[in-house]
């Protein structure tokens, strides 16, 4: 069954560095997503994009945010410069296509920011 | 805005029936799910429902859900050791729009 896969499974950086978390959606899909879940949290909203472009951010998604969908297959969150609090697991997910289809999740990136 | 809660504890005995509970305040719902997560993985879709009907069926898994009171559960049958586990449940208004989810429910099945 197809499944969406993220790169690295875990990522460790210093505060103020940059990270770049990288997702391949399910091939057919064509909503992409990413969540975040901060330690003993709710799964939280960041960001949906669609058409190439972002159809709904949270107030969590600042300018320190961004997403890109490089190629037609990548689609990748980028944090310029993070901060403490933005150690959290950080899911990607994709849905759409042909007919309806829910949201499919990856396994996470779990980001430690020091 | 939108709020889903769940209960944060459920302990069942293996090969009993659990029910985790969830509700919502958005009548707007059109998308209900259930996802499960197991420690250390993702999120697994275990299944949805529309919000024009009132139960699925799926093997051992069983939602029910009542749209007037903006209630939903998860029934799973002959509860196994292996779904030991958190479940969220999560809400959306329209295909392609984000989810709102529950805080989760952790399982813990005894033997």
């Amino acid at each position: 069954e197809p499944e969406v896969t993220q790169t690295p499974s875990h990522q460790v950086t210093q505060m103020g560095q940059e990270v770049i978390l990288r997702c391949v959606p399910i091939s057919n899909h064509l909503y992409f997503y990413w969540y975040r879940q901060i330690l003993g949290q709710k799964v939280e909203f960041l960001v949906s994009f669609y058409n190439n472009e972002i159809s709904e951010k949270s107030e969590i998604f600042d300018d320190q945010f961004s997403v890109e969908r490089p190629d037609g297959s990548n689609f990748t969150l980028k944090i310029r410069s993070t901060k403490l609090e933005d150690s959290a697991m950080y899911f990607c997910a994709s849905s759409g296509g042909t007919g309806y289809s829910p949201l499919h999740f990856g396994n996470g990136t779990r980001l430690t920011v020091t | 805005g939108e709020d889903v809660e769940q209960s944060l504890f459920l302990s069942v005995r293996e090969g009993d029936s659990s029910v985790i509970n969830c509700t919502y305040t958005d009548s707007s719902s059109t998308y209900l799910y259930w996802y499960k997560q197991e420690p250390g993985a993702g999120l697994q879709l275990l299944t949805y429902i529309f919000s024009n009907m009132d139960m699925k069926q799926d093997q051992r898994l069983t939602v029910l859900l009542n749209k007037k009171d903006k209630h939903l559960s998860l029934r799973i049958a002959d509860t196994q050791t292996g779904d030991s586990a958190i479940y969220f449940c999560a809400e959306a208004r329209a295909a392609g729009n984000k989810l709102t989810f529950g805080g989760g429910t952790r399982v813990l099945v005894k033997p």
